[in-house]
């Protein structure tokens, strides 16, 4: 099974900061990657997939990008709204996995 | 508008069987896969089984295949997880979602197992 780690686990950060989030696969799955936003008692969000692709109506302040098996979810500019816990997850190979997650808090 | 509503979930006793729906509308159903996604209280989430939009092709995750099992209508836009010989560890929110990069999710159905 393809094991997909991410970093840091949790993060503090304000308002206005710039967050980065990373996610490994523990072997190559092209850019089959998405993300997703999950806030407490809701149901997971798709923010993007196929690495980069901004799913409809996710604001641009959210980008994606790859380097070989590292993928990387950016925040350009954090919002109360934003503050959640991301997953990463592959869909390149059975079964597909998902990160652990990484919880954004208010600082 | 996308929508997938999710029921069917409930309290089971160990060894028993539950038998989730869900009930997608706002898009055409027959032209994508379906995918279930469960989350254990307070952990991560875990892909769990998709099929093809035909129903000609089945993916499981190890632990739950011979026990769940995916099926979908295309004539009444629903997918089903049939869940039998439960265990504690299958307690969780089970949610269904659109294509394989789930993206579109209903809002779960909580699954407990417990005596």
């Amino acid at each position: 099974d393809i094991q997909m780690t991410q970093s840091p686990s949790s993060l503090s950060a304000s308002v206005g900061d710039r967050v980065t989030i990373t996610c490994r696969a523990s072997q190559d799955i092209s850019n089959y990657l998405a993300w997703f936003q999950q806030k407490p008692g809701k149901a997971p969000k798709s923010l993007i997939y196929a690495a980069s692709s901004l799913h409809s109506g996710v604001p641009s302040k959210f980008s994606g990008s790859e380097s070989g098996t590292d993928f990387t979810l950016t925040i350009s500019s954090l919002q109360p709204e934003d503050f959640a816990t991301y997953y990463c997850q592959q869909y390149y190979s059975y079964p597909f996995t998902f990160g652990p997650g990484t919880k954004v808090h208010i600082k | 508008e996308v929508q997938l509503v999710e029921s069917g979930g409930g309290l089971v006793q160990p060894g028993g069987s539950l038998r989730l729906s869900c009930a997608a509308s706002g898009f055409t159903f027959n032209s994508y896969w379906m995918t279930w996604v469960r989350q254990a209280p307070g952990r991560g989430l875990e892909w769990v089984a998709n099929i093809k939009e035909d129903g000609s092709e089945k993916y499981y995750l190890d632990s739950v295949k011979g026990r769940f099992t995916i099926s979908r209508d295309n004539a009444e836009n629903s997918l089903y997880l049939q869940m039998n010989s439960l265990r504690a560890e299958d307690t969780a929110v089970y949610y269904c979602a659109r294509d394989v990069d789930c993206n579109y999710w209903g809002q779960g159905a909580l699954v407990t197992v417990s005596s």
